[in-house]
């Protein structure tokens, strides 16, 4: 089935450690999104990209790292320069800017201990 | 920055009763999208209205678009306790790429 996988679906990291969150698409998708969700709050935008091996800084991009090498894949570095990295973290794609629906997978919940 | 605000932030109700949530947003827009979201779980797409629809059905869903009040409304017709979830609006930028700008939601809880 095509969609959105992302891994790990859990994840605890020590302060200071740098971690790295996967998101591989099947959809044939150009673009990539990597949002952050708080507790009770929206969704905010950390990284895009539209096509291979170009990306954007959205609007909390300080403290994150990413890179899209192929068009499947558009992994997120939470470094530790990200100062309250522990929150609920969403890779989306996009088939392209006619359509605009963007398919999401299912989150990456990131804890700092 | 949030583009689109919802009101209610929450809302209870009975299975069978209708649910209306609000959206408004600040800047133009080229559409205004609504997600549903389970808890703990990734978003789902729902409908999207473009600048110049007014409105737009899917199945229990009813959207409408104001854009002279920049604002949005989502219908839920007979809810059910599976409709349980938290819902955004989401706009884009008609200045930008498809960049997408969620509200902070409605938590939407329907109760048997």
């Amino acid at each position: 089935d095509g969609g959105i996988t992302q891994s790990p679906k859990y994840l605890f990291r020590k302060e200071g450690q740098n971690v790295t969150l996967s998101c591989e698409q099947n959809l044939n998708h150009d673009a990539m999104y990597w949002y952050r969700q708080d507790p009770g709050q929206g969704l905010r935008l950390i990284y895009y990209s539209q096509i291979v091996n170009d990306f954007q800084k959205g609007d909390i991009a300080e403290g994150y790292s990413v890179s899209r090498e192929k068009k499947e894949s558009f992994p997120l570095t939470v470094t530790s320069a990200q100062k309250n990295p522990t929150a609920f973290y969403l890779c989306a794609s996009c088939l392209g800017q006619a359509t605009g629906e963007l398919f999401f997978g299912e989150g990456s919940r990131l804890t700092v201990l | 920055s949030q583009q689109g605000e919802e009101d209610p932030q929450a809302l209870s109700i009975q299975e069978g009763e209708n649910a209306t949530m609000n959206c408004s947003y600040k800047t133009s827009i080229n559409n205004l999208q609504w997600y549903r979201q389970n808890s703990g779980r990734g978003l789902v797409h729902l409908i999207l209205i473009r600048s110049n629809e007014r409105e737009k059905h899917s199945g229990r869903l009813r959207v409408t678009l104001d854009t002279s009040k920049k604002s949005s409304s989502l219908l839920i017709t007979a809810s059910r306790a599976a409709d349980t979830a938290s819902y955004f609006c989401a706009t884009v930028d008609s200045g930008g790429y498809n960049k997408l700008i969620f509200g902070a939601g409605t938590r939407l809880a329907v109760h048997p």
